[in-house]
């Protein structure tokens, strides 16, 4: 068990461009999270997979972002046409799904927008 | 819906002295509960978790938390701070009928004065 790793650790873009950023859960774990943590606050849900499928999107997730889980295992979250408000760090998390309530966190990905 | 309050953004304690963070919930449904520690530019760490079993719940680094219904508080404590209790609190709940997101607070930054 390696944990949860997320790459890149820090992204800096200019305002426009677009970004990818990938999960890697652990390997056993069929369930896989997204959220997205601002300054000062909170971690706030974004999305997650079960397998390959997306069950569940946040109303956070603008139509610029988009996540895929394409073979049920590592995920990627792109946003196109990064905007200021983007700058967050983007946590990744994953969990079976008989044990839900447990939830490992990667060290997410620091983004910031200029 | 679901949410959680944490009063006190920043608590400072002296090494040895007792830890108290408070954690208010709303839950439309018996909730679980959970806090979580995070240390600078890093993901966060499961402290302990609530999931309808013993009231009182004892987690990693001699912290536990205790579930009062009557109040919907979850506070966690420590008898004793160390130096590196010093991070990032958030209280978290989620509804465990579905465990598909986790409502974050907005955390509790502790300091830890030697």
């Amino acid at each position: 068990d390696t944990g949860v790793s997320q790459d890149p650790r820090h992204k800096i873009t200019k305002r426009g461009q677009n970004v990818t950023f990938r999960c890697d859960p652990i390997s056993e774990h069929n369930r896989l999270y997204w959220y997205r943590q601002t300054l000062g606050q909170g971690p706030e849900f974004l999305t997650y997979f079960q397998n390959e499928a997306q069950l569940e999107k946040s109303r956070l997730l603008s139509d610029r972002f988009s996540a895929e889980r394409p073979k049920g295992s590592f995920s990627t979250l792109e946003i196109q046409r990064t905007e200021q408000g983007d700058s967050a760090m983007y946590l990744c998390a994953s969990s079976l799904v008989r044990t839900t309530d447990t939830q490992y966190f990667g060290p997410g990905t620091r983004l910031t927008v200029l | 819906a679901q949410s959680v309050t944490q009063l006190g953004s920043h608590v400072s304690v002296s090494e040895g002295a007792l830890v108290l963070l408070r954690c208010n919930y709303s839950s439309s449904v018996p909730p679980y509960l959970f806090w979580y520690v995070q240390y600078p530019n890093q993901g966060l760490q499961l402290l302990l978790k609530y999931t309808s079993a013993a009231t009182l719940v004892k987690g990693i680094n001699g912290f536990e938390a205790e579930f009062k219904k009557s109040e919907t508080s979850f506070h966690l404590t420590k008898p004793s701070a160390h130096m590196s209790d010093a991070a990032e609190y958030f209280c978290a709940v989620n509804d465990p009928n579905t465990g598909n997101q986790f409502y974050f607070g907005t955390g509790t930054s502790l300091t830890v004065i030697p």
